[in-house]
């Protein structure tokens, strides 16, 4: 199977940054997404990565490393509303997405 | 563009009964549907990936009897749970897939289940 490494919970305060990391081992690679899931509610779209190097949009940015199974999300000026869950996931040679565990932002003011 | 419809949002049903979930893409052609099952707190899991007029392909450890899933089109895959028991109360969510890259993988807003 796939495996997908996230850390479990990260605490930040509003204004700060946060980098959450995403190690991976799978069976090809066909892109690496970052979502952000509140509770409740179904998983938005975030970032997606298929070449190395580091994508930027607003607030947040994507890296990813290939080489190295590595990627990373970074909030930047971070809000209230960005207290949510962060999923990595990857796609490997079957098309299908696994997830990791999802990391847990908390921000507080 | 890429949206994908799912309903209903939230359903409660007893023990014993089926209960369908309908995932529909609205604009785009899904050659491929992900069902996925969450519990609190915890990632998604695959259950099951099913491709237009053929027969879902399901994950290890999920019964396929038990987790009806039909794609008759290309824009609507169903996930009927058979039998439901209060064990299978979770978030279900699908995943529309019309091609590879960004847009390939369209969530759906997801199903609260409850099964009392």
């Amino acid at each position: 199977g796939q495996n997908i490494d996230q850390p479990t919970e990260m605490t930040a305060t509003e204004g700060a940054i946060v980098q959450i990391n995403c190690t991976y081992q799978t069976s090809g690679f066909n892109g690496l997404f970052w979502y952000q899931q509140h509770a409740g509610e179904a998983p938005t779209f975030l970032s997606y990565n298929v070449l190395d190097g580091l994508e930027e949009k607003g607030r947040f940015s994507s890296f990813l490393s290939r080489s190295k199974g590595y990627s990373y999300l970074l909030l930047k000026e971070l809000q209230m509303k960005d207290s949510a869950s962060y999923l990595c996931a990857v796609v490997a040679n079957d098309y299908k997405l696994s997830f990791g565990a999802g990391t847990t932002v908390t921000v507080r003011a | 563009g890429a949206v994908v419809s799912q309903h209903p949002s939230r359903v409660i049903c007893k023990s014993g009964t089926s209960v369908k979930i309908e995932c529909r893409s609205l604009d785009f052609q899904a050659t491929t549907m992900f069902w996925y099952r969450q519990f609190p707190k915890k990632s998604l899991m695959l259950m099951a990936t099913s491709n237009e007029g053929s027969k879902a392909t399901y994950e290890q450890g999920v019964e396929k009897d038990k987790f009806l899933i039909n794609h008759a089109s290309l824009t609507l895959s169903t996930l009927t749970v058979t039998s439901a028991h209060p064990e299978d109360s979770s978030f279900y969510i699908c995943s529309a897939s019309g091609g590879q890259g960004a847009r390939g993988y369209t969530f759906g807003s997801g199903t609260r289940l409850t099964v009392v």
